[in-house]
């Protein structure tokens, strides 16, 4: 079956303390994962993808298909990261007509 | 930066009515979607159009639901008799390489 598992509904840390957002999935084939954002209800934002390998907003996250996991991680917390997080799955490459499955969500709160 | 528009943002209607949810998804995207978000649930995939017509759809997506692309421009998602469990918000996305996705019209069903 296809799922996507974030463990955790709510995360609250610390400024400037370290963050990593769980993220597990089940899927038979190669999947493509993603995290969104939504920022105080408003649209899904794409924070990453692992096939781009990049960081953003000093963000990173690596896909480990051993673990079947896909964790979200920052070494400093920021205020302004308060947001709902989302992991997703893909099920066709590069997003061509590929359905999105998506997780529970995990709220980050990042205190002063 | 192109967007995915979705109006109105928020509509209110009584039980067994119609409702329109429209999308202008981004123009020389050729996968559309519809997705929605029950508060406090996970947002969950309801169909994807593409080439005018449904490619895929899921269980939610019953007889009630319908998609339709009427112009070269708008992207509709018809709940013929609403329930109050439709409430909900509903995202509309399209995707070339990377998904895009609306603000969401939050539906309430009274």
């Amino acid at each position: 079956a296809q799922r996507v598992t974030q463990p955790e509904k709510l995360l609250s840390v610390f400024k400037g303390a370290p963050v990593e957002l769980k993220c597990n999935y089940s899927y038979s084939g190669s999947p493509e994962l993603f995290w969104y954002v939504q920022y105080s209800r408003q649209r899904l934002q794409l924070l990453l993808r692992h096939i781009s390998r990049e960081s953003i907003k000093g963000f990173t996250a690596d896909l480990n298909k051993g673990e079947t996991s896909f964790h979200l991680k920052k070494p400093f917390a920021q205020e302004e990261d308060s947001a709902m997080y989302y992991c997703a799955l893909s099920t066709l490459r590069g997003n061509q007509g590929g359905k999105l499955i998506f997780g529970q969500g995990t709220e980050l709160s990042v205190k002063p | 930066e192109p967007e995915v528009t979705q109006t109105p943002s928020h509509q209110v209607t009584q039980m067994g009515q119609e409702v329109i949810l429209r999308c202008v998804p981004i123009s020389n995207h050729l996968y559309f979607y519809w997705y929605r978000q029950i508060l406090g649930q996970k947002v969950e995939f309801l169909v994807s159009f593409y080439n005018n017509e449904i490619s895929e759809k899921s269980e939610i997506f019953d007889d009630q639901f319908s998609v339709e692309r009427p112009d070269g421009s708008n992207f509709t998602l018809k709940i013929r008799s609403t329930k109050l469990e439709d409430s909900a918000m509903y995202f509309c996305a399209s995707s070339d390489s990377g998904y895009t996705f609306g603000s969401g019209t939050r539906l309430t069903v009274v």
